[in-house]
């Protein structure tokens, strides 16, 4: 089993429709946990920090369930420029702490 | 504010030939991470620093080495280049090692090997 499992997609979405992605993450004790977005052909940028509140940046709202272990990200009103892939980040606190990624779900907003 | 810089930004290799890959942060951050990313495998991490003076070997670190020239810097060669390590690589810098913060990435290098 994957650390950090997610469904690559790709989400077809129509703009202003609200999507969700779901991650799951096999390591109970992990600690921190992000979402990224990945642009074609560029390098990964954090998105949002997800909390065990949860929590909000504008139209994006990340939450955490720690007992089921997944972690979720839903963006409302979907723009043409958040086609992207978004890649579920885990700390698992493992030997050395390394940040472990999901392979990304692919969204793809269209007109 | 650059924040981390990756050098060069493409390069096709002949099999065999060697060659270093460059990275500088000016972030002041402790923690250094070398990945490669392949369609359909996600970001792999080949080697990592935790802080100045210290290596450590990722989930593939076959075929390369690392060098922590100081706290900006870190580089990773291939000593012999093969097609398997036609892949896009990415140079990550962290304030800790704990990756509580996240890692910030560099725009990548496109390496082909022929």
């Amino acid at each position: 089993r994957k650390e950090v499992e997610q469904d690559p997609g790709p989400f077809n979405v129509p703009e202003g429709a609200t999507v969700a992605f779901n991650c799951t993450y096999s390591n109970s004790a992990s600690q921190s946990f992000f979402w990224y977005r990945q642009d074609c052909r560029k390098e990964p940028k954090l998105l949002m920090s997800v909390y065990s509140s949860g929590n909000e940046d504008g139209r994006f709202t990340a939450q955490l369930n720690r007992a089921s272990q997944y972690i979720s990200l839903l963006i409302r009103d979907s723009k043409l420029s958040d086609s992207a892939t978004y890649l579920c980040v885990v700390n698992p606190r493992g030997a050395g702490n390394m940040l472990t990624f999901g392979g990304g779900t692919r969204l793809m907003v269209k007109p | 504010n650059a924040g981390v810089t990756q050098t060069p930004k493409f390069q096709v290799l002949k099999t065999g030939q060697s060659m270093t890959l460059q990275c500088a942060q000016d972030m002041n951050h402790n923690s250094m991470y070398w990945y490669r990313q392949d369609p359909g495998m996600g970001l792999r991490l080949i080697y990592y620093s935790a802080s100045e003076g210290t290596t450590d070997k990722g989930e593939v670190p076959n075929g390369y080495n690392v060098s922590r020239l100081n706290k900006r810097e870190f580089s990773l060669r291939l000593e012999s280049a093969a097609p398997s390590q036609t892949s896009v690589y990415f140079c990550a810098s962290s304030e800790t090692n704990t990756g509580a913060y996240g890692y910030t990435f560099g725009s990548g290098t496109r390496l082909t090997v022929v």
